[in-house]
């Protein structure tokens, strides 16, 4: 365990469900992040929390909805999704955005397959 | 191009060394990163080098900074199959007051007996 839990592991989901991402970290770390990882490609940055504010959305479609709760929290809502959304989708968290040091954190991520 | 770049695979022999290279285009980049993906599982950061070293070792791992050619590198000594996994090289530099990474595609290593 690094210390970033996400659940669940694998989701399968059809085109018109609504489900949810949640990541959750207990290291005290104040930025969180969303990627996307999909086959051949390089990483994916989708959304930047730092202190529960987002900082930084990479023009990612409104179909993915993020929410911060608190510094320990990330949730990345998914609606209406498209075949071309399944990937692996990665939380990962640092101390803050320099990332300094121990770098990044990363969960073991969600499996999504989109039907 | 890419600001990250690494070739796709590279396979060697047990007890062989590796050698895993990576270039980015970003002359400020400031930190430089190894992670590594073992199947199933997140990105596990191995080692990181500031650019202001060219070299740092730790253990069986070799971190080589070219910062004028903007080339680096990952050897791992005496390669075992548990060392199988993919490697991602990232950089990253000052914006707006962040430090955020780019990554490369990684390097899928494939270690045989």
């Amino acid at each position: 365990e690094t210390g970033v839990t996400q659940t669940p592991r694998h989701l399968v989901m059809g085109m018109t469900n609504k489900k949810s991402l949640k990541c959750e970290q207990h290291l005290g770390h104040n930025a969180m992040y969303w990627y996307k990882q999909s086959a051949k490609k390089p990483l994916e940055l989708m959304f930047v929390y730092s202190l529960e504010e987002r900082v930084e959305n990479n023009s990612v479609p409104s179909r993915f909805s993020p929410e911060c709760p608190n510094s320990s929290h990330l949730f990345l809502h998914l609606h209406t999704l498209q075949p071309e959304d399944s990937a692996l989708y990665l939380c990962a968290s640092s101390q803050d955005l320099m990332g300094r040091n121990y770098g990044y954190t990363f969960g073991s991520g969600t499996r999504l397959t989109v039907v | 191009g890419e600001d990250v770049e690494q070739s796709l695979f590279l396979s060697v022999r047990e007890g062989d060394s590796s050698v895993i290279n990576c270039t980015y285009t970003d002359s400020s980049s400031t930190y430089l990163y190894w992670y590594k993906q073992e199947p199933g599982a997140g990105l596990q950061l191995l080692t990181y080098i500031f650019s202001n070293m060219d070299m740092k070792q730790d253990q069986r791992l070799t971190v080589l900074l070219n910062k004028k050619d903007k080339h680096l590198s990952l050897r791992i000594a005496d390669t075992q199959t548990g060392d199988s996994a993919i490697y991602f090289c990232a950089e990253s530099a000052p914006s707006g007051g962040s430090y955020i990474p780019t990554f490369g595609r990684g390097t899928s290593l494939i270690v045989h007996p």
